[in-house]
């Protein structure tokens, strides 16, 4: 059983670059998720989609984060012109969306901005 | 909006003792509540769930009962152990639209042999 897959595990940048992380959710999952947590704290939501339709965006997802999920499969999120409050563990996870499913969480993507 | 409001930690405990991290939350609908666990390193499991009212869930000898009266859902084990040790998070789920995860801000919990 192949859970959520997400690359790379660790990044470090210079504040101002551009950032793209990835995400293969669980295959028969519909429903794709992008979590942010910040070090002591609990995940924030960010994004949803359901298939290839992003459905959902929090306000905390400002003007530099975009994302895809193309065909409905894997999805990447970038962040452009990094700053320091950039600097978080960035995770993913998928659902299947019938009845209520429970989220299955990757490892996630720690980001550090130099 | 939804949110949820943990015990704060970190809690430390010896092992055979008995946990208790208490958890309430705020919604305007009937979420489905969670506990989810991440162990050092890891990403979050499950931990358990429930979805209405009353229900009681269990796994790997924890349980919380969803106590719709007190808008409560705090986790138990009877008796811990050393591999218990990781960040615990209650979490709520609104049934409508995206069904998206609500976080508390997580409890260490510690467990010393």
């Amino acid at each position: 059983d192949t859970g959520v897959s997400q690359d790379p595990r660790h990044k470090i940048t210079k504040r101002g670059q551009n950032v793209t992380f990835r995400c293969d959710p669980i295959s028969e999952h519909n429903r794709l998720y992008w979590y942010r947590q910040t070090l002591g704290q609990g995940p924030e939501f960010l994004t949803y989609f359901q298939n290839e339709a992003q459905l959902e965006k929090s306000r905390l997802l400002s003007d530099r984060f975009s994302a895809e999920r193309p065909k409905g499969s894997f999805s990447t999120l970038e962040i452009q012109r990094t700053e320091q409050g950039d600097s978080a563990m960035y995770l993913c996870a998928s659902s299947f969306g019938v009845g209520e499913q429970p989220q299955h969480f990757g490892d996630g993507t720690r980001l550090s901005i130099l | 909006g939804d949110s949820v409001t943990q015990m704060e930690g970190p809690v430390t405990l010896s092992e055979e003792a008995f946990l208790t991290i208490n958890c309430t939350y705020t919604a305007t609908g009937y979420p489905s509540l969670f506990w989810y666990v991440q162990y050092p390193g890891e990403g979050l499991q499950l931990l358990l769930k429930a979805t209405k009212a009353d229900d009681k869930g269990s796994n790997k000898g924890f349980e919380a009962t969803y106590r719709k009266e007190t808008t409560s859902f705090h986790l138990e084990k009877g008796s811990v152990q050393v591999s218990d040790s990781a960040v615990y998070f209650c979490a709520l789920s609104d049934l409508q639209g995206a069904q998206k995860l609500v976080f508390g801000q997580g409890t260490r919990l510690t467990i010393n042999p």
